[in-house]
């Protein structure tokens, strides 16, 4: 079935060393993919975002990947910090569902300082 | 403040009572989403709002959930005759638009609902 799903549930760093959260998706019709961060008690708060037109795209210490070809996505961010620790969220548009995001499960990231 | 609102925080109430829980987006944003997330789980969409098109219901579980919006900015999700499992985080999110370019969907810190 469709879905986006991700390869990992947890992933614990160190402080200073790179982060890379990974995403699978199914559905080859989808066209824009975004990345949250929650944080306990918090709503998500997005991060940053990619159209399918695209394979990859930068912001302040976050890069995005998408690979079309074996539908995957991934978030990497530099220099992780004490503050990146929350719970990461792929969620993808489809054409065909309108508006709507369809999210994955989430990963914790955990930054051991 | 400049972000989506929501109220309540948190709320519990008894099953089978109705509770009522209201949004309001960011200014000038036309469109606007509820989701819900279970404890330790994604979020799962409910319904969206864009200006004054017909709101897309595809998401709600049951005819126990409803949702308005009321001059094309704030608005009530509403749960009639509440169940133990409607208890989850509801949250709400806007976007300037919900149709043409994408737009990022941003959140509120939700409604924390418990049924007893």
């Amino acid at each position: 079935g469709e879905s986006v799903g991700l390869h990992l549930p947890t992933l614990s760093v160190q402080e200073g060393d790179n982060s890379i959260i990974n995403c699978a998706y199914s559905n080859s019709a989808s066209d824009y993919f975004i990345w949250y961060k929650q944080e306990s008690g918090k709503g998500p708060q997005f991060i940053i975002d990619i159209r399918s037109n695209m394979d990859k795209r930068q912001g302040q210490r976050v890069t995005v990947l998408l690979n079309k070809t074996v539908k995957h996505l991934s978030l990497q961010i530099a220099a992780t910090q004490p503050g990146d620790s929350a719970v990461y969220f792929c969620a993808e548009r489809k054409e065909t569902s309108g508006s709507r995001l369809t999210f994955g499960e989430g990963t914790q990231l955990t930054v051991n300082p | 403040g400049a972000g989506v609102s929501q109220s309540p925080s948190n709320k519990v109430t008894e099953k089978g009572k109705d509770v009522e829980l209201r949004c309001d987006p960011i200014s000038g944003h036309t469109a606007l989403y509820w989701y819900r997330q279970s404890l330790g789980q994604g979020l799962e969409f409910l319904i969206y709002f864009q200006g004054n098109s017909a709101p897309d219901k595809s998401g709600l579980p049951s005819d126990r959930f409803s949702a308005e919006r009321t001059g094309g900015s704030v608005s009530t999700l509403t749960i009639q005759r509440t169940q133990q499992e409607d208890s989850a985080v509801y949250l709400c999110a806007s976007s300037l638009t919900a149709t043409g370019l994408n737009q990022p969907q941003h959140f509120g810190d939700g409604t924390r609902l418990s049924i007893l």
